[in-house]
């Protein structure tokens, strides 16, 4: 049982550059979201969905996008990366709502992102 | 608006003694509180909830109202509890499920 997985788990872009980070988890969980964790500012939900075909904005969301084709499948993309997007970035899944789990998140290992 | 505050970047503490982590939260509805746990090269992971009302791996947490606190406290410090800790609070609403508001994070260091 691989829990959540993200690819890739380092990337160095250029200024401008886009990219995909993807997340995958065979838990059938409903709830899927992608945090960055900086130093000093914890973890900030950047995008959020509650379902299949479902999106919604976090609290830092500007600079991204992000697609739920698949219930399994959240990605994170970025269409021009700039220097203030290094991060590490975290997705993370729950049950869904009307179930007292569905505030207890299992997350994926990371992906750490440079933008020179 | 929700606010989480764990006011020490930073814990040094001997082993076998006693640890707290403070977390103070701002919030004005009804909260449910969390710390996570990060160990070096290990993904974040819950160590526990106040609903649970458990202790985990000795440690434990208190929600307290009327302070607006959750700390975080264990008696006697191991060298493994060594880690980043995190304070989380997220609502019972239904539209702020899993949307959870984290704390800048502890780094707990236990010297032997």
């Amino acid at each position: 049982n691989a829990g959540v997985t993200q690819t890739p788990k380092f990337r160095v872009l250029k200024t401008g550059q886009s990219m995909t980070l993807l997340c995958a988890q065979d838990m059938n969980h409903e709830y899927m979201y992608w945090y960055r964790q900086d130093p000093g500012m914890g973890l900030r939900l950047i995008h959020y969905s509650v379902g299949e075909g479902t999106t919604a904005k976090g609290e830092v969301p500007d600079g991204y996008n992000v697609s739920r084709l698949k219930k399994q499948n959240f990605l994170l993309g970025l269409e021009s990366a700039a220097p203030s997007q290094t991060s590490v970035y975290f997705c993370a899944s729950s049950p869904g709502g009307g179930n007292s789990g569905a505030n207890v998140l299992t997350f994926g290992a990371g992906s750490r992102l440079t933008v020179l | 608006a929700q606010r989480v505050t764990q006011p020490e970047k930073l814990l040094s503490v001997f082993k076998g003694a006693p640890v707290e982590l403070k977390c103070n939260y701002s919030y004005s509805g009804s909260p449910e509180l969390f710390w996570y746990v990060q160990y070096s090269r290990q993904r974040l992971q819950l160590l526990l909830r106040h609903i649970s009302r458990e202790s985990i791996k000795g440690f434990t947490a208190d929600l307290n109202k009327g302070e607006t606190s959750f700390h975080l406290k264990k008696p006697f410090a191991q060298e493994e509890d060594s880690a980043m800790y995190y304070c989380a609070l997220s609502s019972w609403t239904t539209d702020s499920w899993g949307k959870l508001q984290f704390g800048a994070g502890t780094q707990v260091v236990v010297t032997p």
